[in-house]
């Protein structure tokens, strides 16, 4: 059974930093990796998604990298603002049917 | 902005009673997934539909059930609410299985007293 963590559960730090929110998965089978942010009490927003085949993606001031045989995944947040508040989540697709497993995701605070 | 959406936006029902959440999404996207996430938790899987046929379910028992139309429409239904059934509900669509990327829509929030 696929078991997704993240680590750390929450995160504060002051704008303008540069920080990494990590992900490992149990099960390295995977089809994609997803990377979402979600404002409170709303749905999900995607950011990046990684196939199996690739090692990372890049959107604006985001990076995220996959090893997959190590079954961690890492998301590179550059120069950090206060509306990248949000709790952002990882998840992995790894069977027929695109099921996706989440982790519990990690709460960050930029503070101005 | 995902082009899915969902009704109603919020939803508070007694225990005992029957809800049904709905979904439109995306033209074109033939997948439709359900999840449920609990207060600070991470979405769990509930099922999937694929060309209107369940294509997989999570760990949720037979009272949760589903139905997915021809026009990119789909709805949850859960009946017997429980305390448990109280959490935001997401539906994702997506343009088949496997390694294609998932689109929310915002949820809807469900309590049950």
């Amino acid at each position: 059974k696929q078991e997704v963590t993240q680590i750390p559960a929450a995160l504060s730090v002051p704008e303008g930093e540069n920080l990494v929110l990590n992900c490992s998965f149990t099960d390295s089978a995977i089809y994609n990796l997803q990377w979402f942010r979600q404002d409170p009490g709303k749905g999900l927003t995607s950011l990046l998604l990684i196939q199996s085949s690739q090692r990372e993606q890049t959107s604006g001031r985001l990076n995220a990298s996959l090893d997959k045989s190590s079954g961690r995944s890492t998301l590179y947040i550059a120069a950090s603002q206060p509306g990248d508040s949000a709790t952002y989540l990882c998840a992995v697709s790894g069977n027929a049917g695109n099921m996706l497993t989440f982790g519990g995701g990690t709460r960050l605070m930029v503070k101005p | 902005e995902t082009g899915v959406t969902q009704s109603p936006t919020h939803l508070i029902k007694t225990r005992g009673q029957q809800v049904t959440l709905r979904c439109s999404s995306q033209s074109g996207h033939n997948t439709v997934s359900w999840y449920q996430q609990a207060l600070g938790q991470g979405p769990q899987f509930i099922f999937q539909y694929y060309r209107e046929e369940e294509n997989g379910r999570g760990n949720f028992p037979p009272r949760f059930s589903g139905l997915q139309f021809p026009n990119y429409s789909s709805e949850l239904n859960v009946n017997a609410l429980e305390l448990d059934d109280s959490a935001l509900y997401l539906c994702a669509s997506s343009l088949g299985q496997s390694s294609y990327e998932q689109y929310f829509g915002p949820g809807t929030r469900l309590t049950v007293t």
